[in-house]
């Protein structure tokens, strides 16, 4: 089946610095890659939805500043946590949609943790 | 907007049993989809279940299935004979339909605890 390639698994950084976070399609294209964010026992929050060669589209409070999202070609995205914080600490997750197969297929995850 | 309503934060059914899991959801489109997503203890997000609303019939998969009721708006999945390896999150899901960019919306989840 479809499968997305999330990494790192986790990451640790110090507080200022910036962390980038790829997601790779792994055996099909995906033009439009969703990025999620979640706290311990709770559900995924939409962050971005970014789309290949154009600019992500953000949901209502999210710092597109902050979070930076690049989709440069059909098989991979990226989120960049810029100038992180403690409070950004938490469990990042992509997913892509394989319009092929129809179904949205998840990566692993990361758990960023800022100290 | 749609909104997904999971009522249960937790349910608990005993090995071999069969529980069943609510969802809710508000919509004023007539077609879209729904999706059952299982996160265990890995965070890896596993699709269960799939319904497309158009189709009356309830889907289907192996020991999982689902009870949709369009006109209640409503979405319960049923795990039969339920096995240790079904202890996880349970997340109900709405997308609409058409467009690459529809994005989906996850309700709050329902942990699910397997007694041996």
């Amino acid at each position: 089946g479809a499968v997305v390639s999330q990494h790192p698994s986790r990451v640790i950084c110090k507080s200022g610095t910036s962390v980038k976070i790829e997601c790779r399609s792994l055996d099909f294209q995906a033009t439009t890659m969703f990025w999620y964010r979640q706290f311990p026992k709770q559900s995924l929050m939409l962050m971005a939805t970014s789309n290949e060669g154009s600019k992500a589209t953000y949901e209502q409070g999210v710092e597109k500043d902050k979070f930076l999202i690049n989709h440069a070609s059909l098989t991979l995205s990226t989120l960049t946590v810029t100038s992180a914080h403690p409070e950004d600490s938490s469990f990042y997750i992509c997913s892509a949609r394989d319009q092929g197969r129809g179904g949205y297929t998840f990566g692993s995850g990361t758990r960023l943790t800022v100290v | 907007a749609q909104t997904v309503t999971q009522s249960q934060p937790e349910m608990s059914v005993q090995e071999a049993e069969t529980v069943t899991l609510s969802c809710t959801y508000d919509t004023s489109e007539s077609d879209y989809y729904l999706f059952w997503y299982k996160q265990p203890p890995s965070r890896q997000m596993i699709l269960v279940i799939r319904q497309e609303a158009y189709k009356q019939q309830n889907a289907t998969e192996n020991r999982f299935s689902v009870n949709f009721q369009k006109a209640a708006k409503s979405f319960s999945l049923k795990i039969s004979d339920s096995q240790l390896g079904d202890a996880a999150m349970y997340f109900c899901a709405y997308r609409n339909y058409g467009g690459a960019t529809n994005k989906l919306i996850f309700g709050t989840g329902t942990l699910l605890a397997v007694q041996p």
